[in-house]
């Protein structure tokens, strides 16, 4: 069975730039989480989606965006890319069963900002 | 503000040898707490979960305590293997709110033959 999927694997963006990440959960997971992984940290909370809807988002600015398909493949946009949004971008998957909730990571993307 | 702090920062080990990681939070309301291995470059991977009624729990090598009462984990790696180096995030839910996980740095555990 194949675990959380997430493309690319890395990214090199400049400045200023638009990026977009995808993720496909497990397959049943109706639930999808968005984590940025600074080097040297702990995964922050960005976003999560459950049934195409927002369910919460973290401390994030509004450069950071989310949508969930109907597939519930989800994919995370960063606008006006600094220096700083370079990190590890993970994203988890969830059945969103019974709390508390087992959350499966994909192998995230690396994101370069130059 | 809820905070995850994990103590040490990282530590090495030998091959055999047994190790210990500790995990203070102040994550309020408190739903779980969850210990994760990530090696680098990779997402993390679930190793336990404990709930507020729960004070132990064993994943193989790995073992997990919880004092609710004094909001400490700790994380017992018996007889490590090379294959246990990694980083051992601590991980606390608050609330309903268990999709909002809070991480704390994690331990780099180096395991030397």
């Amino acid at each position: 069975d194949a675990g959380v999927t997430q493309s690319p694997t890395h990214l090199i963006k400049t400045r200023g730039q638009q990026v977009t990440l995808r993720c496909s959960p497990i397959s049943g997971h109706k639930s999808v989480s968005w984590y940025q992984q600074v080097l040297g940290q702990g995964p922050q909370f960005i976003f999560q989606y459950y049934e195409k809807e927002e369910r919460g988002r973290g401390n994030f600015p509004d450069r950071f965006s989310a949508r969930q398909f109907p597939n519930y493949s989800s994919e995370l946009n960063v606008n006006a890319l600094l220096l700083g949004d370079s990190a590890l971008y993970l994203c988890a998957s969830s059945t969103l069963g019974q709390v508390p909730y087992e959350q499966y990571f994909g192998p995230g993307t690396r994101l370069t900002v130059t | 503000k809820n905070q995850v702090e994990q103590s040490p920062q990282s530590l090495i080990i030998l091959e055999g040898k047994n190790c210990t990681l500790q995990c203070n939070y102040t994550v309020s309301p408190f739903s779980n707490l969850r210990w994760y291995k990530q090696d680098t470059g990779r997402g993390p991977v679930s190793l336990t979960i404990m709930t507020f009624s729960e004070n132990t729990k064993s994943n193989g090598r790995y073992t997990a305590t919880l004092d609710a009462d004094t909001k400490q984990s700790s994380l017992h790696i018996t007889a490590s293997q090379l294959s246990d180096s990694a980083s051992y995030i601590c991980v606390v839910s608050a609330g309903s709110n268990d999709y909002k996980l809070s991480f704390g740095a994690g331990t780099t555990v180096t395991v030397r033959a």
